[in-house]
């Protein structure tokens, strides 16, 4: 199974602020890559898919690059409804797998 | 627009069984395959299985395999998820998902909201 590993586990910012969040895999899985953000007590939303194409929908502040093992999720500057944890996930191959998580605090 | 709505969580004993049901609807249900993922209270997400558009191929985490059994049927427009055997540790929010098509295949681009299942005596 491919391992998803994601930097920081946490993170504190502040509206206006740049953010990076890594995500690396375990193999290369190419640009298989998507990026979800999950409020307290909702679903996933898809924000990021094939690594940088943004879902229809979602804000251009969001970014995503990336290839082979390693990725990145950027915020160019944060809005207060983006504190939430994003996820990554690969698209590589069954089984899917997640990373842990990013918790991005205020 | 699209839904997907779960039902039949709730609380059952470990051992025991329960069935899941998503209802489906705002999109041609038999186009697209289906996924259940799950979410352990204040845990991360984790996958569960995954259903072909037709119902011909099933894939499973290891986790699950042999306990839980994925279905559908796509004339009701409803996904379901045999989960027997439970254990404390099946305890999550079941969501179903939607896998994408073309370069969003094997991402998830509709969620439910999830259904509560607790396994404890």
């Amino acid at each position: 199974d491919i391992q998803m590993t994601q930097s920081p586990s946490s993170l504190s910012a502040s509206v206006g602020d740049r953010v990076t969040i890594t995500c690396r895999a375990s193999q290369s899985i190419s640009g298989y890559l998507s990026w979800y953000q999950q409020k307290p007590g909702n679903a996933p939303k898809l924000l990021i898919y094939a690594a940088s194409s943004l879902q229809s929908g979602v804000p251009s502040r969001f970014s995503g690059s990336g290839s082979g093992t390693d990725f990145t999720l950027t915020i160019s500057s944060l809005q207060p409804e983006d504190f939430a944890t994003y996820y990554c996930q690969q698209s590589y191959s069954l089984p899917l797998t997640f990373g842990q998580g990013t918790r991005l605090e205020i | 627009q699209v839904q997907l709505v779960e039902s039949g969580g709730g609380v059952v004993q470990p051992g025991r069984s329960l069935r899941l049901s998503c209802a489906a609807s705002g999109f041609t249900f038999s186009n697209y395959a289906l996924h259940w993922v799950r979410q352990a209270p204040g845990k991360g997400l984790e996958w569960v299985a995954f259903i072909s558009d037709d119902g011909t191929n099933k894939y499973y985490a290891d986790s699950v395999k042999g306990r839980f059994t994925i279905s559908r049927d796509n004339y009701k427009n409803t996904l379901y998820l045999q989960m027997n055997s439970l254990r404390a540790e099946d305890t999550a929010v079941y969501h179903c998902a939607r896998e994408g098509m073309g370069a969003t295949r094997r991402s998830f681009d509709y969620w439910g909201q999830g259904t509560l299942v607790t396994v404890s005596s």
